[in-house]
């Protein structure tokens, strides 16, 4: 079965320095990866996915991950945090290999301060 | 194009009695999957349903139920709630079964509040 392990369950960053949410996880066959974010009070918004190709995926609102196979990781980046970008981010991962439904983390809490 | 719209989005209910939640999906999506999302669980996956028809069900009781109809709107029911059933129901459609590349999209929850 697949899973998923957002280690850190807040990450403080300064305005305009960059910004590191960190993802693991765990499939069978190939990984499909997908990071959402969450407002208050909102429903999940998709920011980015990774299926195959490039190992650096490139997102909404300026933000990108990396899939690294060996460490099977997915962490999420921004290169200059905005205090808008503070919210809820979930990574997920679904089993490339059959139908299965998608996994998600526990999410990390992400506070840019001005 | 409307986006996934979940009713209603804010309930109350006691111990022991029951709830439908309702979902209508991004039209043209056939796949609809619900989650619940508490503060310390995160997304629970409940179930998905594509063209009517359960295609993956999560670990929850048999309290939990739900359904899709011929035009893809989905319901999804709490029978004998407990305390702990107290979360944000959040609905995700998508336009292919959920076994795919493609993301889902999420409305904006129904929050149950069981006192």
């Amino acid at each position: 079965a697949q899973s998923v392990a957002q280690p850190e369950d807040q990450v403080n960053v300064a305005e305009g320095n960059p910004l590191t949410v960190k993802c693991t996880y765990s499939v069978s066959g190939n990984p499909y990866l997908f990071w959402y974010v969450q407002y208050p009070n909102r429903g999940l918004q998709f920011l980015l996915k990774y299926i195959t190709g490039d190992n650096l995926v490139k997102g909404s609102y300026g933000f990108e991950a990396e899939f690294n196979k060996s460490q099977t990781s997915f962490h999420l980046k921004k290169p200059s945090a905005l205090v808008s970008d503070s919210a809820l981010y979930f990574c997920a991962v679904r089993d490339g290999a059959g139908n299965t439904p998608l996994v998600f983390g526990k999410g990390t809490r992400l506070s840019v301060i001005a | 194009k409307a986006g996934v719209t979940q009713t209603p989005r804010y309930l109350i209910k006691t111990r022991g009695q029951q709830v439908t939640l309702s979902c209508s999906p991004i039209s043209g999506h056939r796949s609809v999957s619900w989650y619940q999302q508490t503060p310390g669980q995160g997304l629970q996956f409940l179930f998905e349903y594509f063209s009517e028809t359960q295609r993956n069900k999560g670990n929850f009781p048999g309290r939990f139920s739900g359904r899709q109809f011929s035009n893809s709107r989905s319901e999804m029911n709490v029978s004998t709630l407990e305390l702990g059933d107290s979360a944000l129901y959040l609905c995700a459609s998508s336009s292919r079964l959920a076994g795919n590349t493609g993301e889902l999209f999420f409305g904006e929850g129904s929050r149950l509040t069981v006192l």
